[in-house]
C-alpha cells in the first residue's frame, strides 16, 4: 500500500494554466475510474474538486478539470487565480484481494 | 445540510487506545449508498485514509492499520465511532470524518473539522 506520487509544489501566475499528476498503478488509478481530488486551504479541512476522475461537484469552478490516462490522473486549474492557492490530493480506490483508499502525498500549488 | 464534527481526547499516552466520535446531521446512515469514513493527517504531512462504514455495515480498513482499528455505527443516534489499538507517538494527528457521497469509496464530502490527537506521555 503506497502513496500516490504527487509533485511536491507547482506554481503559475493569475489567469494561466497549472496541471497537478497523481500518478499509480494498475492496482489503483490506472484499474478503476474511481479517482478524486481535494483542496486544502491552511488549517482548514479538505474540501472535494473533483470526482469520478473528471466530475465536479455542485459550486465548484468549471476553471477546476480532471482527467485520466493509464495509471496517472490529473488536475488541471485554468485562470489561476488567488484564492486557488492550496494544497492538492489525489485519492484513488485500490483493490487486489481486498479494496481500500489510497491518497496521494500532496502538491502545494502557488499562485505567483 | 450535511454536517459532521469529530470528538474525543487531545491528548493519549502511548499503549493507550483512541476511541474517536463522529457525530452528524443532514443524512441517515439507514439510507442506502450512504457512509462515514476517517482519514487522518499528521502536522505538515500528507492524508492518509484510515476506515470506512456504509450503510449495510460494510467495513473497509487501511491494510497497513487494519489490525489496529475498529469503526461501528449508531445508525439511532446519528454516529459513527472509530477506535485505533496501541497509540504511538506518529499517530499524533488532525483525524477528520467525512461524509461518502456513493459507493465508490473515494469521494468524500463533506468533512468535519477535524480533531487534533497528540500522543505523548
Amino acid at each position: 500500500q503506497s502513496a500516490l506520487t504527487q509533485p511536491r509544489s507547482v506554481s503559475g501566475s493569475p489567469g494561466q494554466s497549472v496541471t497537478i499528476s497523481c500518478t499509480g498503478t494498475s492496482s489503483d488509478v490506472g484499474g478503476y475510474n474511481y479517482v478524486s481530488w481535494y483542496q486544502q486551504h491552511p488549517g482548514k479541512a479538505p474540501k472535494l474538486m473533483i470526482y469520478d476522475v473528471s466530475k465536479r461537484p455542485s459550486g465548484v469552478p468549471d476553471r477546476f478539470s480532471g482527467s485520466k490516462s493509464g495509471n496517472t490522473a490529473s488536475l488541471t486549474i485554468s485562470g489561476l487565480q488567488a484564492e486557488d492557492e492550496a494544497d492538492y490530493y489525489c485519492c484513488s480506490y485500490a483493490g487486489s484481494y481486498t479494496s481500500y483508499v489510497v491518497f496521494g502525498g500532496g502538491t502545494k500549488l502557488t499562485v505567483l | 445540510q450535511i454536517t459532521l464534527k469529530e470528538s474525543g481526547p487531545t491528548l493519549v499516552k502511548p499503549t493507550q487506545t483512541l476511541t474517536l466520535t463522529c457525530t452528524f446531521s443532514g443524512f441517515s446512515l439507514s439510507t442506502s449508498g450512504v457512509g462515514v469514513g476517517w482519514i487522518r493527517q499528521p502536522p505538515g504531512k500528507a492524508l492518509e485514509w484510515l476506515a470506512l462504514i456504509y450503510w449495510n455495515d460494510d467495513k473497509r480498513y487501511s491494510p497497513s492499520l487494519k489490525s489496529r482499528l475498529t469503526i461501528t455505527k449508531d445508525t439511532s443516534k446519528n454516529q459513527v465511532v472509530l477506535t485505533m489499538t496501541n497509540m504511538d507517538p506518529v499517530d499524533t494527528a488532525t483525524y477528520y470524518c467525512a461524509h461518502i457521497r456513493d459507493t465508490a469509496m473515494v469521494n468524500y464530502d463533506p468533512w468535519g473539522q477535524g480533531t487534533l490527537v497528540t500522543v505523548s506521555s
